[in-house]
C-alpha cells in the first residue's frame, strides 16, 4: 500500500537554527498537509497546500514557517530561527486526488529536538 | 475557536465488548470528520470517515454523524486488546482540519 515518507525520523538542532523536514507524499495525492504534536498534546494542524500554494493555514503557521514543493515529489516544512517550544512530532500528510475533504494519510513522523 | 471535544478516557472495556468513543464539535460548518487511532509514540492511522449523517460501517467498526446536535461516534464491537490506543476525532472545513485531543481506550484481556 502507498506511503507518506518522512524524513529525517529524529533531528535534534541547536535553538535559533533552522530546519528543513521532509516529505513525499502518496504519488497520484494532490493535497498536502504539516501537523505538530507536542508530547502529550494534540494533533494540531499547521498548513494544507494545493496545486502550489497554500490553500489554509493556522495561527501556529507564523513567518517562521515556510513550506515548499521544490519538484514533483517532494514536500518540505522549512522552520526558521527555531526557539525550545518548536520541539515536537511534526506530521506530513497527502490526501486525494479527487477535490475535497478526502481522508488524509500519515507519515510516521519527524521527532524535532531544539536544544 | 472552533473546537473538537473528546472525553480523554481511560475507557476501559472489556475484551469482547464494544466500546463508544464521543465527540462533539463547534464548527457548524464542519463537513466531514475522520476517527483516526493512535499509538503511543505512533502516527495517526485512519479509521474511519464519515461526512453525511447516519451510520457508516466497516467491518467492526462504525461511525455515527448527528450534525443537528454536532455529534459523532465511534463504536468498536468485538473489542480486541490490539484496539488499545488514543482515539482521535478531527471535523474538516475546507482545508483545515481540527482535531480533538483524543480518548484514550483500554481493552481489559
Amino acid at each position: 500500500e502507498p506511503e507518506v515518507t518522512q524524513t529525517p525520523s529524529h533531528q535534534v538542532t541547536q535553538m535559533g537554527q533552522e530546519v528543513i523536514l521532509r516529505c513525499v507524499p502518496i504519488s497520484n495525492h494532490l493535497y498536502f498537509y504539516w501537523y505538530r504534536q507536542i508530547l502529550g498534546q494534540k494533533v494540531e494542524f499547521l498548513v494544507s497546500f494545493y496545486n502550489n500554494e497554500i490553500s489554509e493555514k493556522s495561527e501556529i503557521f507564523d513567518d517562521q514557517f515556510s513550506v515548499e514543493r521544490p519538484d514533483g515529489s517532494n514536500f518540505t516544512l522549512k522552520i526558521r530561527s527555531t526557539k525550545l517550544e518548536d520541539s515536537a512530532m511534526y506530521f506530513c500528510a497527502s490526501s486525494g486526488p479527487r477535490q475535497g475533504n478526502q481522508p488524509q494519510h500519515f507519515g510516521d513522523g519527524t521527532r524535532l529536538s531544539i536544544l | 475557536q472552533k473546537e473538537v471535544e473528546q472525553n480523554s478516557g481511560p475507557l476501559s472495556v472489556p475484551e469482547g465488548a464494544i466500546a463508544s468513543l464521543n465527540c462533539t464539535y463547534s464548527d457548524r460548518g464542519s463537513q466531514s470528520f475522520f476517527w483516526y487511532r493512535q499509538y503511543s509514540g505512533k502516527s495517526p492511522e485512519l479509521i474511519m470517515f464519515i461526512y453525511s449523517n447516519g451510520d457508516k460501517e466497516d467491518g467492526r467498526f462504525t461511525a455515527q454523524l448527528n450534525k443537528a446536535s454536532q455529534y459523532v461516534s465511534l463504536l468498536i464491537r468485538d473489542s480486541q486488546p490490539s484496539d488499545s490506543a488514543t482515539y482521535l476525532c478531527a471535523g474538516v472545513r475546507n482545508d483545515k482540519i481540527i482535531f480533538g485531543k483524543g480518548t484514550r481506550l483500554h481493552i481489559l484481556p
